[in-house]
């Protein structure tokens, strides 16, 4: 039973726009949100979290905002550039469970 | 300071065959997490260890095992070989647990089944 969905597989943004990566979850004792990137032939790595008691985290470039009533999350990437083609997985966790619940990943592409 | 590695980091196998894969976590990393991944289902958790003691365990097959050492040192081994479990397997490691600190993820071993 998939907890974590990313809905669109692909987006593509021409550099310097913004893209918005979208992330619903099922499971409301989920308690803390992450977002990893991956490069082809690469591991994930860690890009952005938030609390579910916070609605928003902001680092750089990157923004993660939390709607815990609509249970949905969002990557908001302000601007793109070429070098953030990748594939974003979002991710969910509870506390006590020693694991993430991962999303089928979405593959963003900025054009230039 | 040495990031997360996994070995193999490509193996060919045949339907019946068992595997390891091993991965060594960060130093100081006593939490170690292994995690399946296939074309549009993500990342599948498998289990995770702390201290050589299993924590969680995913919906895998009894086939899927793990273990981890004294230094922290984990392995996965998958037997009875199946075409449906080539996917790439990441191992990945955290401080204390993956609940609230971020994971570190290794390279992969890229498991083909023939």
């Amino acid at each position: 039973d998939q907890q974590v969905k990313q809905n669109s597989p692909s987006l593509s943004v021409q550099e310097g726009r913004i893209s918005i990566l979208n992330c619903d979850y099922t499971n409301s004792m989920f308690d803390y949100f992450l977002w990893y990137k991956k490069y082809p032939a690469e591991g994930p790595t860690f890009l952005i979290s938030i609390s579910s008691i916070k609605d928003k985290n902001e680092d750089g470039r990157f923004t993660v905002f939390l709607n815990k009533s609509a249970k949905h999350l969002s990557l908001h990437i302000v601007p793109s550039q070429p070098g953030d083609s990748a594939v974003y997985f979002c991710a969910a966790s509870r506390r006590g469970d020693y694991k993430l619940s991962f999303g089928a990943g979405t593959t963003v592409t900025v054009r230039a | 300071k040495a990031g997360v590695t996994q070995t193999p980091r490509y193996l060919i196998k045949t339907r019946g065959q068992q595997v390891t894969l091993s991965c060594s976590p960060i130093s100081g990393h006593r939490s170690v997490s292994w995690y399946q991944q296939t074309p549009g289902q993500g990342l599948q958790f498998l289990f995770e260890y702390f201290s050589e003691t299993q924590r969680n365990k995913g919906n895998f097959p009894g086939r899927f095992s793990g273990r981890q050492f004294s230094n922290s040192r984990s392995e996965m081994n998958v037997s009875t070989l199946e075409l449906g479990d080539s996917a790439l397997y990441l191992c990945a490691s955290t401080t204390t647990g993956p609940n609230t600190g971020e994971l570190f993820f290794g390279e992969g071993s890229r498991l083909t089944v023939l």
